[in-house]
């Protein structure tokens, strides 16, 4: 089996820093995903990546870039970090949108 | 864009009895339905999933999809305490991406 690392696990950042959250996958899945889960509820896509060097636009990419450098690894950077958007941050590997998807556990983002 | 809606919002539940969790999704086009468990503080793991009209078992967990109605549940019978977890259901077309639903907050009681 493999698995997702996702680091920092909890990252404290000021409002209006820029800040960056890294996955790493060995399932050596194509596909890679960045979901927000605010409070215990549903995930919401952020960027999704089906290739190194790839990348695609979620329904909450605004004040988001992410970056594949390379197939195990896809990393998330919050531009201008608010308060707004403290939540928990998952990071996700599959083969496919149909096809299950493997999850990290989350890196937990405070905006003080 | 697709709409996946998840109903009960939460659900409390007695050790033994049957639980049943809704989604509702708005693509007729979609192919692939699942159903994920997080438990508190864990990542959200696959539980089942569906591809066509019908249901499945697994277990105690069974699935059943409705395309016409735009509809898919999972029952869990003889519901554990160990059970208790939000609940995602997530839908996918042939594309390369699933759309998750709002969740729904299972806790089974003693």
């Amino acid at each position: 089996g493999g698995i997702i690392t996702q680091t920092p696990k909890f990252l404290i950042g000021q409002e209006g820093q820029k800040l960056t959250l890294k996955c790493q996958q060995n399932f050596n899945h194509d596909t890679m995903y960045w979901y927000r889960q605010d409070s215990g509820k549903g995930l919401r896509l952020i960027y999704y990546s089906i290739t190194e060097n790839d990348l695609q636009k979620g329904d909450l990419s605004e004040g988001y870039d992410a970056s594949r450098e390379k197939k195990s690894s896809f990393s998330l950077t919050v531009t201008s970090a608010q308060k707004n958007e403290m939540a928990v941050f998952l990071c996700a590997s599959g083969t496919g949108g149909a096809r299950e998807q493997y999850f990290g556990p989350g890196t937990r983002l405070t905006v003080l | 864009q697709q709409k996946v809606q998840q109903s009960p919002e939460s659900l409390i539940v007695p050790e033994g009895a049957m639980t049943s969790l809704n989604c509702t999704f708005s693509d007729s086009a979609s192919q692939y339905f699942a159903w994920y468990r997080q438990h508190s503080g864990k990542a959200p793991k696959a539980l089942m999933s569906i591809f066509s009209n019908g249901e499945k078992e697994e277990g105690r967990f069974t699935i059943h999809l409705n395309k016409a109605s735009l509809h898919f549940s999972l029952h869990i019978r003889d519901s554990q305490p160990s059970d208790s977890a939000l609940y995602l259901c997530a839908v996918a077309n042939s594309g390369t991406y699933q759309r998750f639903g709002t969740g729904t907050k299972l806790q089974v009681v003693p």
